[in-house]
């Protein structure tokens, strides 16, 4: 499976300002996948990135709140933009693995953001 | 109701027992079916990986699915202190990437 690294690990935010988290992933892949993770939620999936287009949202997430960059194949940008205390969370990048049946996705370590 | 459910615990046990960890789904266009583990301050990695109905083994991990009654399980033999973390079901239809988790079940086994 590929190594992926998210940066920042974590970040304390004021409301009203924006966050951008980064996710590298040590292969080529065709698509990333943002994830947020709230204190007793599932993950729920933000976005689905693919290298060359623009992202595809989940119900209920905007692009104007969570605008995606994907410029290479290696690497993705989350923007965490004009923050409450409500976007207090993990979020969580993802990619494909494997082959056939056995695709699935695999995770970086998160980044955990506390806004005050 | 939600697509995929699953009792978010806690679960406490002692060191060598049998677990048993459980998510029932509502889509039953659902096809492929994995767990994940989460330690603390971790991201999730996959543990099974499960298509269709069946059981399928890997150590003392074994992952169940039964699409009749739309469940699927994970049991773990000699559970051990270092299996403590929070279990996410996920799973997705055929020809889609997208998986949709349960809300996990934290698992701390106790010496």
């Amino acid at each position: 499976s590929a190594v992926i690294s998210q940066k920042p690990s974590r970040d304390i935010c004021q409301r009203g300002t924006s966050l951008t988290i980064q996710c590298q992933v040590d292969s080529q892949v065709t698509m990333m996948f943002w994830y947020r993770q709230q204190p007793g939620q599932s993950l729920t999936l933000i976005a689905t990135a693919n290298q060359g287009s623009e992202a595809t949202y989940e119900s209920g997430f905007v692009i104007d709140k969570f605008p995606i960059s994907r410029p290479n194949l290696t690497f993705s940008t989350l923007t965490v933009s004009n923050m409450s205390p409500e976007d207090s969370s993990i979020y969580l990048c993802s990619v494909e693995g494997g082959t056939g049946e056995q695709e699935t996705q695999y995770f970086g370590p998160g980044t955990r953001l506390l806004v005050l | 109701q939600k697509e995929v459910e699953q009792d978010p615990g806690p679960l406490s046990v002692p060191e060598g027992a049998i677990v048993s960890l459980n998510c029932t789904y509502s889509n039953s266009a659902f096809q492929y079916f994995m767990w994940y583990r989460q330690y603390s301050r971790k991201g999730p990695e996959l543990l099974m990986y499960t298509y269709s109905s069946g059981n399928k083994e890997d150590g003392r991990f074994t992952a169940q699915v039964d699409k009749s009654s739309k469940y699927i399980s994970l049991f773990i033999r000699d559970s051990q202190p270092s299996d403590s973390a929070t279990y996410l079901c996920a799973m997705r239809v055929g020809g889609s990437e997208k998986l949709v988790f349960g809300k996990g079940t934290k698992l701390t086994v106790n010496p």
